[in-house]
């Protein structure tokens, strides 16, 4: 199985601020990896699919980027309703594998 | 708009068995594939496995082989998740998903999980 690890964890951050989640994969998945958002008691979301495509509905303030092994997501001027956990997924080959989830709380 | 809703939440004992349930709804059930997922409490998401509403063709997630079962019913648009000779390990959040999927060109097919159904809470505790 690819094993997908992201970083950080969890990280602190204000109303404004730009942030940047990585992703690695344990072997090259090319441009398949997805992000999602995922807050308490609801189901996740997809943000972007194909490492640097916005699902539509989305807010431009998330983009990503990457191939091969290594994969970023950026959300630029974070807003309120952006805290939440975030986990990218590999759609290369089955089965399909996520990170362990980075958390982003408020500052 | 494209909906799945799942089955209320589910105490089991070991050894027991657990069906959850996700219909679905907004859009031509046949078309596309329906996942399930679990999360369990401080764990990352976990694919368990894939169903085929065309044929009822399911796959399983080697972890779960001989233990899950994934059917459906169409004339209900309905899928189903069973499983079985649950242990503590098992309790979770189970999520059915769609299979979204999008032909970028060159012959790329990119595919992600959306929309989710709301998750059923599964604890298994003797």
């Amino acid at each position: 199985d690819i094993q997908m690890t992201q970083s950080p964890s969890s990280l602190s951050a204000s109303v404004g601020d730009r942030v940047t989640i990585t992703c690695r994969a344990s072997q090259s998945i090319s441009s398949y990896l997805n992000w999602y958002q995922h807050k308490p008691g609801k189901a996740p979301q997809i943000l972007i699919y194909g490492a640097s495509y916005l699902q539509s509905g989305v807010p431009s303030r998330f983009s990503g980027s990457g191939s091969g092994t290594d994969f970023t997501l950026t959300i630029n001027s974070l807003q309120p309703e952006d805290f939440a956990t975030y986990y990218c997924q590999q759609s290369y080959n089955t089965p399909r594998t996520f990170g362990q989830g980075t958390k982003v709380e408020i500052k | 708009q494209v909906q799945l809703v799942q089955s209320g939440a589910e105490v089991k004992k070991p050894g027991a068995s657990v069906k959850v349930s996700c219909k679905a709804s907004g859009y031509t059930f046949t078309s596309t594939w329906i996942h399930w997922l679990r999360q369990a409490p401080g764990q990352r998401l976990e694919w368990m496995g894939i169903i085929n509403p065309n044929d009822g063709r399911p796959t399983y997630a080697q972890r779960f082989q001989g233990r899950l079962t994934v059917t459906m019913d169409t004339s209900t648009t309905t899928v189903y998740m069973e499983l079985s000779r649950l242990r503590s390990e098992d309790t979770a959040v189970y999520y059915c998903a769609r299979d979204q999927s999008h032909y970028q060109g060159s012959g790329t097919y990119y595919d992600w999980f959306d929309p989710w159904g709301q998750g059923t809470l599964v604890t298994v505790s003797s």
